[in-house]
């Protein structure tokens, strides 16, 4: 067990519709990471939070979003969903943004189909 | 942009045998790291060892070492001994020193480690 805490681990959805996945890093990190898996494109980096504030952007589309609140839990939230869409989306969590000497872990990941 | 390439969709080797993972990068950088995570089907992102690109020394972990050749970009996994429970997803990834910690990730070696 990693420490790293995902839900939902499974969601079945239509296109059009809006999800939000949540993510509870380890106790003491303060950076989250959201990371998308799909068998086209990859483990693919989508966006950062260090501490409530965004840090980082990769390939993250418009209708994506993200947040990190003051208990350092982070939501991801996915609107407009198209079938592409469907991955399994990750989040990792480390102690600090920034020093690539800690370790990034990984939750078990949410596997969204879209339907 | 930093990108990751591995070589090797599938590989698969007898149980006790040594197997290499082939990975290579592109970077203009000097100081990065470089990591093995492992997937078995679990879906867990697992990391297996690490690599501080101003190391000479390839970094080793019970029967998982690296050969790190910062000249060539290149950074391949040996797994000696190998068991049953190796099997799975292995995935080569780079992070810059200093920055973000995003992962970038190749596409990921799927072994198969046969009785």
């Amino acid at each position: 067990d990693s420490g790293v805490t995902q839900t939902p681990k499974h969601l079945i959805t239509a296109t059009g519709q809006r999800v939000t996945l949540r993510c509870s890093p380890r106790s003491g990190d303060l950076s989250v990471y959201w990371y998308q898996q799909s068998l086209d494109q990859g483990l693919q980096f989508l966006i950062q939070y260090y501490n409530g504030e965004e840090r980082a952007k990769g390939n993250i589309l418009e209708r994506f979003s993200a947040q990190q609140f003051p208990d350092l839990h982070s939501e991801l939230n996915l609107s407009s969903l198209e079938l592409g869409d469907s991955a399994l989306y990750f989040c990792a969590s480390s102690v600090e943004g920034g020093r690539s000497n800690t370790e990034a872990f990984f939750g078990q990941g949410t596997r969204l189909t879209v339907v | 942009a930093q990108t990751v390439t591995q070589s090797q969709p599938e590989m698969s080797v007898q149980e006790a045998e040594t197997v290499t993972l082939s990975c290579t990068y592109d970077t203009s950088e000097s100081n990065y790291y470089l990591f093995w995570y492992k997937q078995p089907p679990s879906r867990q992102m697992i990391l297996v060892i690490r690599q501080e690109a101003y190391k000479q020394q390839n970094a080793t972990e019970n029967r998982f070492s690296v050969n790190f050749q910062k000249a060539a970009k290149s950074f391949s996994l040996k797994i000696s001994d190998s068991q049953l429970g190796d099997t799975a997803m292995y995935f080569c990834a780079f992070t810059l020193q200093g920055g973000s910690e995003k992962l970038v990730f190749g596409k990921g070696t799927k072994l198969t480690v046969n009785p």
